[in-house]
């Protein structure tokens, strides 16, 4: 079975800093997709960012950009020039890639704050 | 822009008594979900469902347990004696294709008492 682990519960950040949360995936797989959620406040799930396994390159959304070590199974989420409302629950997830459909597994989750 | 709607934002109901919970999809999605995320706890998934069947179910997802797409717009979760250990906020999720990322709901929470 595939595990998602992120090994940090907490992080904080200074306003407009960087940040990286941590994220670890255990799996057989050789075809799947990663993904960083993110829950605010508010308890909805938006998507932040995506990386198909079969990409090289590390995707990119803006400020948000991604470290995917296919080797190590590390995919680990940048946040550059953070922002008040960057602060949230981030969840790292995991999705195998040849079964349509097929379930996200979510890690625990890293609570984000960030200081003014 | 498109987005995925559950109704209703929060349910209080006693322990044994059955519930609906409803989501609207993105119209032209065809890959459905539920998950549910227990306080503090990671996000959990239930169910799959595509082509009007159950494509995938975990182990939480018992007799207890049903989806239904009533119609084709609605797609509902029912759980049909209610515990304590079923609080929680369910997420509807809905996907384009198979391949594609899921985009959720904004939750309903459920508070059995």
């Amino acid at each position: 079975a595939q595990t998602v682990t992120q090994s940090q519960p907490e992080m904080s950040v200074q306003e407009a800093e960087t940040v990286t949360l941590s994220c670890t995936y255990d799996t057989s797989e050789s075809d799947y997709y990663l993904f960083w959620y993110k829950q605010p406040p508010s308890r909805q799930m938006i998507l932040v960012i995506r990386q198909e396994a079969y990409k090289q390159q590390n995707a990119t959304e803006n400020r948000f950009s991604v470290n995917f070590q296919k080797a190590a199974k590390s995919f680990s989420l940048k946040i550059s020039d953070s922002q008040l409302g960057d602060a949230a629950m981030y969840f790292c997830a995991y999705r195998r890639g040849k079964t349509s459909g097929s379930r996200l597994t979510f890690g625990e989750g890293t609570q984000l704050t960030v200081n003014p | 822009e498109p987005e995925v709607t559950q109704t209703p934002s929060h349910q209080v109901t006693q322990m044994g008594q059955e519930v609906i919970l409803r989501c609207v999809p993105i119209s032209n999605h065809l890959y459905f979900y539920w998950y549910r995320q227990i306080l503090g706890q990671k996000v959990e998934f239930l169910v799959s469902f595509y082509n009007n069947e159950i494509s995938e179910k975990s182990e939480i997802f018992d007799d207890q347990f049903s989806v239904e797409r009533p119609d084709g717009s609605n797609f509902t979760l029912k759980i049909r004696s209610t515990k304590l250990e079923d609080s929680a906020m369910y997420f509807c999720a809905s996907s384009e294709g198979g391949q594609t990322e899921a985009f959720f709901g904004q939750g309903t929470r459920l508070t059995v008492v």
